[in-house]
């Protein structure tokens, strides 16, 4: 099973908007609606922003989104803030019992 | 609100057993129909699953390191293990304990560095 792909890098000015992938296989981002996303600023543990696709945990901010279309997940940052600089990952349940989660390679998100 | 903390050795010398310990507090490991789990992060690199165990000692693991993990669950302290046997350098990582509750990791440790040298 292969780690999903994320472009390594992605930036934005502040206000803008940034687009982040999360290309899978039909075994996993394709077959279930269990993509999440996990924010990670250095040193610290990852904290969970998004779930089932494109739901949001209480307290994450609205600017957060994210979307599904075949074997590709997206995450959308709407309205950048410093604070949002930061490494992103996407998840997604793989079903198979050697193989229950999978993890994206990561996109370190600039802030400009 | 629910925390997790993890504590073991931070070095644990090539071939030998890498052995940590996952606390819960603020809930029951056993409370709700949560899995708790495994992952860590090598430094730089991304996050790998290792698996994961239910309170009643069920458990899944990732078939690259099947042969080498065990994950066992101490009900009565609220606390999940993880040893890694016959560890290399390649085993160095954060290693983080976090829960999971429909297909999501919601609550993670703040995670320990193990390093793998002699």
């Amino acid at each position: 099973q292969s780690a999903l792909t994320q472009p390594p890098s992605a930036s934005g000015s502040l206000g803008q908007s940034v687009t982040i992938s999360c290309t899978g296989t039909s075994s996993d981002v394709g077959a279930y609606n269990y993509v999440s996303w996990y924010q990670q600023h250095p040193g610290k543990a990852p904290k969970l922003i998004i779930y089932e696709v494109s739901k949001r945990p209480s307290g994450v901010p609205d600017r957060f989104s994210g979307s599904k279309s075949a074997n590709t997940a997206s995450l959308t940052v709407s309205g950048l803030q410093a604070e949002d600089d930061a490494d992103y990952y996407c998840s997604s349940y793989a079903g198979s019992s050697d193989f229950l989660y999978v993890f994206g390679t990561g996109t370190k998100v600039t802030v400009l | 609100q629910l925390q997790l903390q993890e504590s073991g050795p931070g070095l644990v010398k090539p071939s030998e057993t890498l052995s940590l310990t996952c606390t819960v507090s603020g809930d029951s490991i056993s409370g709700g129909t949560y899995y708790w789990g495994w992952i860590r992060q090598p430094p730089g690199k991304g996050l790998e699953w290792i698996g994961s165990i239910y309170h009643t000692g069920r458990t899944f693991y990732n078939a690259s390191l099947k042969s080498r993990v065990i994950i066992s669950v101490d009900t009565s302290k609220d606390q999940f293990s993880l040893k890694l046997n016959s560890v290399t350098a390649a085993d160095t990582a954060v290693y983080y304990c976090a829960r999971i509750g429909n297909w999501l990791f919601d609550y993670w440790g703040q995670g320990t560095l193990v390093i793998v040298s002699s």
